[in-house]
C-alpha cells in the first residue's frame, strides 16, 4: 500500500526556518518524482516545488525560489522541503505527492498533510 | 505561468443529475490535464488524468474531456459521495498549476 507521511510543520515566527519530510513506503520511491502542494486555510491548491526520482532536477514555484529547497534521500525514502524566510502568507497544510518519473504524469497518490503556521 | 480558470466556484445539484464543470487554461496545454476531487479534511484524490483516462478504481460516473484549453469534468448521475470541491491541475511543463476549484453542493 502506498504511504505517504509528512511531518516537521509547526508554529514559526515570521523571518524564521523550517524543514518538513515526507516518508514514503510501499513503492519504489526512486522511480518516481515527488513533489509538494500547499493549501492556505479556506483556500485552494498551490504547487510549490518538484524534484525527479533521482533528485537531479528540481522545479520551483516563483512564489517560493530562492526560500524553499526541495531535496530527497533515495536510501532513506524520504522527500524534504527546506522552508526560509518565511512569511505569513506562506501558512498552509503542506502536502507531498509521487508522480511517475518517466512522461507526463499527474500527481497519483498524496500525503494527509502537514501544517504550516508563520505568525509572532 | 499558465493560468487555470474554473467555473463555476460553486455548484448546487441533486443527487443523480448531470453536473459539469469547465476548466480553461490561458495557453495550449494540449491534454496534460487532470482532475482532482477534494473532501474536507483530506488530500486530493486523482480522477482523470490526460484530460479524459479514468484513474484506476474511479467510479464511471466521472468523465473527463477536452483538450488545446478548454476542459471539461463531467458527473453524470451525482451520488452523495461526490460532495466536494474538485480541481483541475494543468502538468504540461515544469511550472505546475492548479484551478481555484469548484465546490460542489446538494
Amino acid at each position: 500500500e502506498v504511504q505517504l507521511l509528512e511531518s516537521g510543520g509547526g508554529l514559526v515566527q515570521p523571518g524564521g526556518s523550517l524543514r518538513l519530510s515526507c516518508a514514503a513506503s510501499g513503492f519504489s520511491f526512486s522511480s518516481y518524482a515527488m513533489g509538494w502542494v500547499r493549501q492556505a486555510p479556506g483556500k485552494g491548491l498551490e504547487w510549490v516545488s518538484d524534484i525527479s526520482g533521482r533528485g537531479e532536477t528540481t522545479h520551483y514555484a516563483d512564489s517560493v525560489k530562492g526560500r524553499f529547497t526541495i531535496s530527497r534521500d533515495n536510501s532513506k525514502n524520504t522527500l524534504y522541503l527546506q522552508m526560509s524566510s518565511l512569511r505569513g502568507d506562506d501558512t498552509a497544510v503542506y502536502n507531498c505527492a509521487r508522480r511517475p518519473d518517466s512522461g507526463w504524469f499527474p500527481y497519483d497518490y498524496w500525503g494527509q498533510g502537514t501544517l504550516v503556521t508563520v505568525s509572532s | 505561468d499558465i493560468q487555470m480558470t474554473q467555473s463555476p466556484s460553486t455548484l448546487s445539484a441533486s443527487i443523480r443529475d448531470r453536473v459539469t464543470i469547465t476548466c480553461r487554461a490561458s495557453q495550449s496545454i494540449s491534454s496534460w490535464l487532470a482532475w482532482y476531487q477534494q473532501k474536507p479534511g483530506q488530500a486530493p484524490k486523482l480522477l482523470i488524468y490526460k484530460a479524459s483516462s479514468l484513474q484506476s478504481g474511479v467510479p464511471s460516473r466521472f468523465s473527463g474531456s477536452g483538450s488545446g484549453t478548454e476542459f471539461t469534468l463531467t458527473i453524470t448521475g451525482l451520488q452523495p459521495d461526490d460532495i466536494a470541491t474538485y480541481y483541475c491541475h494543468q502538468y504540461s511543463g515544469f511550472s505546475l498549476t492548479f484551478g481555484g476549484g469548484t465546490r460542489v453542493e446538494i
